[in-house]
């Protein structure tokens, strides 16, 4: 159980361009999901919390009009990478968190993005 | 400031040997997880500790939760090639609600057989 499925694995595009991300959770329904970024070799860094029927909240030095997050129903929240440059390429990588007190997230297998 | 520090950031064993991870915090705890990060892989969880002094055991593996909730180590005994990957320790990020965490910097086990 709680499996988190994120799409695409892989991303390879231009300058300027738009990129979606898709994180879903496939055998639970979760209110809160979260968006990291990895540079190779380094930590986990929370980009944002999506909550499902609200605002993204972002942390600080995240910038919300570049990253849109939508978080329409219980199981999917997209990142919008809006035209991304070559100093967005990194590792995306969404988790999930199932209800319940002290419950661990659910990460999907993330997004290499590179922009040529 | 950093919530919390994770030594050391590579270590290097021959298969059989024992290793380990701390992660350190300048305060108190409510909680810690630790993941396990395979090279081109997602984190997946290992474990939560919540109980100061808490020793939790998963075969080769022990997590241990400091008395004061400031610190923790993940234990391994006897290593194998498959224990290969970054362990990185995972703690609320101060004054967080919801679950958002702070990842340390992560340990990068190497494992020659």
């Amino acid at each position: 159980g709680a499996v988190v499925s994120q799409h695409p694995s892989w991303v390879i595009c231009k300058s300027g361009t738009s990129v979606k991300i898709e994180c879903r959770s496939l055998d639970f329904q979760a209110t809160t999901m979260f968006w990291y970024r990895q540079f190779p070799k380094q930590s986990l860094m929370l980009m944002a919390t999506s909550n499902e029927g609200s605002k993204a909240t972002y942390e600080q030095g995240v910038e919300k009009d570049k990253f849109l997050i939508n978080h329409a129903s219980l199981t999917l929240s997209t990142l919008t990478v809006t035209s991304a440059h070559p100093e967005d390429s990194s590792f995306y990588i969404c988790s999930a968190l199932s209800s319940g007190e002290n419950q661990p997230q659910h990460f999907g297998d993330g997004t290499r993005l590179s922009i040529l | 400031g950093q919530q919390v520090m994770q030594i050391p950031q590579y270590q290097h064993v021959q298969e059989g040997e024992d290793f380990t991870t701390y992660c350190n915090s300048s305060t108190t705890l409510s909680n810690i997880q630790w993941y396990k990060q395979r090279p081109g892989g997602h984190p997946v969880f290992l474990i939560q500790l919540v109980k100061s002094g808490e020793v939790k055991k998963q075969k080769r593996l022990t997590f241990q939760f400091g008395e004061a909730k400031k610190n923790s180590s993940l234990h391994i005994t006897a290593t194998q090639t498959t224990d290969v990957g970054t362990y990185f320790c995972a703690v609320p990020l101060r004054g967080s609600t919801l679950g958002r965490l702070y990842f340390g910097r992560g340990t990068q086990l190497t494992v020659w057989p």
